[in-house]
């Protein structure tokens, strides 16, 4: 079963606009990664936020993690044409496998 | 550094047939996954090495699927027989080792279409 849950499922925004996407999970966990995948090509690790951190910034991606309400956001500022993908969640299972749970995506378009 | 390699990219088959696909991982790293991704979801896990002994295969419908690693390298996944929900997405990935933050590495993936 999948833990992550995203929402929205799609978006579709205008170049040069922030996109916010939400990830919402079940259990305790040590991290939560994001990752992106484009149209017929494999996931790419994009951001890595741990447990214990709130924020993190990598370019022109911003994640939050708020693990009281068991939720993460991922915002892409000034959004380009090439963001076009999917977008998952992923949580670690926190047992000795250390293995990823992912959610189900938000599919973003972005319009030039 | 070469990425994770995978074949074939594409394959279609009738159900009750077989296939396999076969996945080579970044150069060093011990740790294999495989992941099935259905059409509008994220992926799932079917199986993960480490070497070449399985970490975890709670999802891998052991009935129809079997996996390999056998020299603690290259991986083969197989179905026998096929059965038309197979239809989706097989990803491999890779990783440097166990532990909480390592990142996976995934491959271009085989698109199965059975008919």
């Amino acid at each position: 079963s999948q833990q992550g849950e995203e929402d929205p499922q799609a978006l579709s925004i205008q170049e040069g606009e922030n996109a916010t996407m939400n990830c919402s999970y079940k259990t305790s966990i040590n991290n939560l990664q994001w990752y992106r995948q484009n149209s017929g090509r494999g996931l790419v690790h994009l951001i890595l936020i741990r447990s214990n951190e709130r924020e993190k910034h990598s370019g022109r991606l911003r994640v939050t993690l708020d693990t009281s309400k068991k939720s993460s956001s991922l915002l892409i500022t000034a959004s380009r044409a090439a963001d076009t993908a999917s977008y998952f969640c992923a949580t670690d299972a926190r047992d000795s496998s250390y293995k990823l749970i992912f959610g189900s995506g938000t599919r973003l378009l972005v319009r030039p | 550094e070469a990425g994770v390699a995978q074949s074939p990219r594409y394959k279609i088959i009738e159900k009750r047939q077989s296939v396999a696909f076969w996945c080579n991982p970044i150069s060093g790293h011990a740790t294999l996954y495989w992941y099935q991704q259905i059409l509008g979801q994220g992926p799932k896990l079917l199986i993960q090495f480490q070497n070449n002994g399985v970490v975890d295969d709670s999802q891998l419908p052991k009935d129809r699927f079997s996996a390999e690693r056998l020299k603690g390298v290259d991986s083969t996944l197989k179905i026998q027989p096929a059965k038309l929900e197979d239809s989706a997405v097989y990803l491999c990935a890779s990783s440097s080792g166990l532990a909480e933050y390592n990142e996976q590495f995934f491959g271009p993936g085989t698109r199965l279409t059975v008919l």
